[in-house]
């Protein structure tokens, strides 16, 4: 069964620091996606990757397929980055349909001004 | 629309009783998927529609749990002899052309199921 392990748990962060979030998962999978849910339930797909590295603005997701693991970075953050950011997967799992994602406990961000 | 829609936004009911809850995806999106959050929990898949195909009803937790997806457009997901255990918030996504994991999803904002 694969796992998706994120780290950390919570985080806290002062107003303009360079935050990193974590995935790491155990066995192969066909895409990656971050995922960013505010308070008040809203999820908002950031990215989707298979290979290397995307950007959007502020955010860098980057993954090794080979390490099994994925990062999500935030540049310069703000306290509108308050929000938890969920992991979740695509086993490359011949056997079964490709949508059913499985999903990281998430990470709670935290920015204070 | 321009987003996924999902109704109703709150849904409080009492134990026994059925419910249905409505997604209504992107307009051409053919893929449709309906997930489950907990309080305190993480997502947990429940089934995924891809055209034409059978769905994949793996995530499902018991037979109390089914969904149709008519016309390839609008989902109802129904929940029989409601449970407590049942009380999470429901989510609904789409996706375009395939749904093979390698495209964006595309969330509505849930349902919120609170079972007395």
């Amino acid at each position: 069964k694969n796992e998706v392990e994120q780290s950390p748990q919570n985080l806290t962060a002062q107003e303009g620091e360079f935050i990193t979030i974590n995935c790491s998962y155990s066995v192969g999978i066909s895409a990656l996606h971050w995922l960013q849910q505010h308070p008040g339930g809203g999820i908002v797909s950031l990215f989707m990757l298979s290979s290397g590295k995307k950007k959007h603005g502020r955010l860098i997701a980057t993954i090794n397929i080979q390490e099994k693991h994925s990062s999500l970075h935030i540049t310069a953050s703000h306290p509108r980055d308050s929000a938890v950011y969920i992991c979740a997967v695509t086993e490359m799992n011949y056997g079964g349909s490709q949508g059913n994602l499985i999903f990281g406990k998430g990470t709670k961000l935290s920015v204070k001004p | 629309g321009a987003g996924v829609s999902q109704s109703p936004s709150n849904k409080v009911t009492e134990k026994g009783k059925d419910v249905e809850l409505r997604c209504d995806p992107i307009s051409g999106h053919t893929a449709l998927y309906w997930y489950r959050q907990s309080l305190g929990q993480g997502l947990e898949f429940l089934i995924y529609f891809q055209g034409n195909s059978a769905p994949d009803k793996s995530g499902l937790p018991s037979d109390r749990f089914s969904a149709e997806r008519t016309g390839g457009s609008v989902s109802t997901l129904t929940i029989q002899r409601t449970q407590q255990e049942d009380s999470a918030v429901y989510l609904c996504a789409s996706s375009a052309r395939t749904g093979t994991g390698n495209e964006k999803l595309f969330f509505g904002s849930g349902t919120q199921l609170s079972v007395l």
